[in-house]
């Protein structure tokens, strides 16, 4: 139980371009998602907490503009990297929290997306 | 100071041995630890979820908490090199589902 899948795994983009990130949870209804960035030997850097039917949470020094975050089902959020620059390739990372499973104060991560923007 | 500390080593051991991981943290409002394993390229998969101090096993894996200390841990028993990854410890507040991470600990099993 409690699997998370991300799409895409990998995307290569033109400097400009948008790019959209989906997050579903499989077999669990998610109230409560996150999506995190990592870079190379680091740890996760959560950007923004995306609650169902309602606006994300973004953590400081992450632009919402930029980074769009959307939430409109129990079983999927989007991330959508607008404009993107070569300083947004990064590993993006997606995680779910279900709350009616037994481990409620933990999130189950999804595979992550690697995205590089030339 | 960091919320969370863990060494992120490298750590290398040779097969069978035990793994010892640990953290630290300071705020005493912690009340839920985690330990996720990721290789490379993969999100972080779950391995121990532990409320309060306490031990819990799991298989070969053996997590413990000590609140006084605000210490925990991660035993592997046994390792194989496939538990060659990077671990991750991780902990929340009871009224709040963010999760503070330690920088992760990456350990190599050597065959």
């Amino acid at each position: 139980g409690a699997v998370v899948s991300q799409h895409p795994s990998r995307v290569i983009c033109k400097s400009g371009t948008s790019v959209k990130i989906e997050c579903r949870s499989l077999d669990f209804q998610a109230t409560t998602m996150f999506w995190y960035r990592q870079f190379p030997k680091k740890s996760l850097m959560l950007m923004a907490t995306s609650n169902e039917g309602s606006k994300a949470t973004y953590e400081q020094g992450v632009e919402k503009d930029k980074f769009l975050i959307n939430h409109a089902s129990l079983t999927l959020s989007t991330l959508t990297v607008t404009s993107a620059h070569p300083e947004d390739s990064s590993f993006y990372i997606c995680s779910a929290r279900d709350p009616l499973g037994p481990a409620t104060n933990t999130q189950y991560f999804g595979p992550g997306t690697r995205l590089t923007v030339l | 100071q960091k919320e969370v500390e863990q060494d992120p080593g490298p750590l290398s051991v040779p097969e069978g041995a035990i793994v010892s991981l640990n953290c630290t943290y300071s705020n005493s409002a912690f009340q839920y630890f985690m330990w996720y394993r990721q290789y490379s390229r993969k999100g972080p998969e779950l391995l121990m979820y532990t409320y309060s101090s306490g031990n819990k096993e799991d298989g070969r894996f053996t997590a413990q908490v000590d609140k006084s200390s605000k210490y925990i841990s991660l035993f592997i028993r046994d390792s194989q090199p496939s538990d060659s990854a990077t671990y991750l410890c991780a902990m929340s507040r009871s009224n709040d589902y963010k999760l503070s991470f330690g920088a992760g600990t990456t350990v190599t099993v050597r065959a």
